[in-house]
């Protein structure tokens, strides 16, 4: 049961490139989830979507595109990477209802150099 | 609007001791509330939820309304323990998350 599954594990961008992090579940989950975790924040919700071709911003949207093309997938685009994105990303997927646990991917640790 | 707030950054107890993790929300409906752990190098997992009732690893937790606390207690501290830990809460009928700005427990043998 692999759950909610992020690639990659480590990723070192130059500022102004882009890149995509993956995340996939496998537990046909209807919401997923995109968050940034920084030491004395928490995490921080980027990108959430619903369904498949529905997304919405959360609180830390600027600089990053989402889309949900399937059920099972929902990566996350770093449009021209800034060093204050540098940061750990968690993908998470959760099923519809009430205090429904949310699964967490292991993370995508990026630096921007 | 939600807001968590998670007052200790740090917080250090000894092996045996007891611990409290503070959790104070600030929502008008009735919110929904969690408490995530995150040991080392492992990937964010779920602990407890109010509604649930339960002692996980011997840890509680009790929604108290009156004071808008969701305070996680644990009378026994072990070594295993020591991670970082967030609470969170989600808005009735919504999706999202919000979370703390966590507390990272360390247990001292």
């Amino acid at each position: 049961n692999a759950g909610v599954t992020q690639t990659p594990k480590f990723q070192v961008l130059k500022t102004g490139q882009s890149m995509t992090l993956q995340c996939a579940q496998d537990m046909n989950h209807e919401y997923m989830s995109w968050y940034r975790q920084d030491p004395g924040m928490g995490l921080r919700l980027i990108h959430y979507s619903v369904g498949a071709g529905i997304t919405d911003q959360g609180e830390v949207p600027n600089g990053y595109n989402v889309s949900r093309s399937t059920t099972e997938d929902f990566p996350l685009r770093l449009l021209s990477a800034a060093p204050s994105q540098t940061s750990v990303y968690f993908c998470a997927s959760t099923r519809q209802g009430r205090n429904t646990e949310a699964f967490f991917g292991q993370g995508t640790r990026l630096t921007v150099v | 609007a939600q807001r968590v707030t998670q007052p200790e950054k740090l917080l250090s107890v000894f092996k045996g001791a007891p611990v409290e993790l503070k959790c104070n929300y600030s929502y008008s409906g009735s919110p929904e509330l969690f408490w995530y752990v995150q040991y080392s190098r492992q990937r964010l997992q779920l602990l407890l939820r109010h509604i649930s009732r339960e002692s996980i690893k011997g840890f509680t937790a009790d929604l108290n309304k009156g004071e808008t606390s969701f305070h996680l207690k644990k009378p026994f501290a072990q070594e295993e323990d020591s991670a970082m830990y967030y609470c969170a809460l989600r808005a009735t009928g919504a999706n999202n998350l919000f979370f703390g700005t966590g507390t990272r427990l360390t247990v001292i043998p």
